[in-house]
């Protein structure tokens, strides 16, 4: 069975530029999750999906940040115009199992490392 | 609102010691609690959870970790470090109900020497 990937593994980018990030979870996992790492901080929530719906977007930081999961298979984070801070590691994690089951585990992709110039 | 506190962003112990990472934890609620390693070009894999059973969870890979709810801590232990164990650990936590989303502490890079 694939896991969750993502593409792409790095980007580089200047600052106002465009960037889209992709995450394909697991095949059948309803939930899929965004989550962000700061360089030397904790790892974030950015978002929920369950299916193609937002369950919770509380974490994503401005409307620069545009989340998408369209039929509910893929998902993808468009930043735009990125800013400096918007460097980091973003994470994607899908979760199967029964709706709301938080001891569900979720599983991680390896991440895109995106830098802002 | 829930937080986790890793002691020590970088850890190094001998090849055959054992390995004690650090997790404490904050929550207003019994939580559910998970440790997470990242090995390099990896994503996260699961270690092993809590998740209100057994206050004391084996994991894979020879890990485990006591849920000590007077001290609000989840350390993780091996009795004996492999140079393979070489990764970043993360302890993170949720509510049990409400709202899914992991919160995550800083991370603890361990390195094993030969």
């Amino acid at each position: 069975e694939a896991g969750v990937t993502q593409f792409p593994s790095h980007s580089v980018i200047e600052k106002g530029q465009t960037v889209t990030l992709r995450c394909d979870p697991i095949s059948g996992h309803d939930n899929l999750y965004w989550y962000r790492r700061v360089m030397g901080k904790e790892i974030k929530f950015l978002l929920h999906f369950v299916k193609e719906s937002k369950q919770d977007e509380s974490g994503m930081p401005n409307n620069r940040f545009l989340a998408e999961r369209t039929g509910g298979t893929y998902s993808t984070l468009k930043v735009q115009p990125a800013e400096l801070e918007d460097s980091g590691v973003y994470f994607c994690a899908s979760r199967g199992g029964v709706a709301g089951d938080r001891t569900d585990t979720q599983y991680f992709g390896p991440g895109t490392r995106l830098t802002v110039l | 609102a829930q937080s986790v506190t890793q002691l020590g962003s970088h850890v190094s112990v001998s090849e055959g010691a054992l390995v004690l990472l650090r997790c404490n934890y904050s929550s207003s609620v019994p939580p559910y609690l998970f440790w997470y390693v990242q090995y390099p070009n990896q994503g996260l894999q699961l270690l092993l959870k809590y998740t209100s059973a057994a206050t004391l969870v084996k994991g894979i890979n020879g890990f485990e970790a006591e849920f000590k709810k007077s001290e609000t801590s989840f350390h993780l232990t091996k009795p004996s470090a492999h140079m393979s164990d070489a990764a970043e650990y993360f302890c993170a936590v949720t509510r049990p109900f409400g709202n899914e989303k992991l919160t995550f502490g800083t991370g603890t890079r361990l390195t094993i020497i030969p």
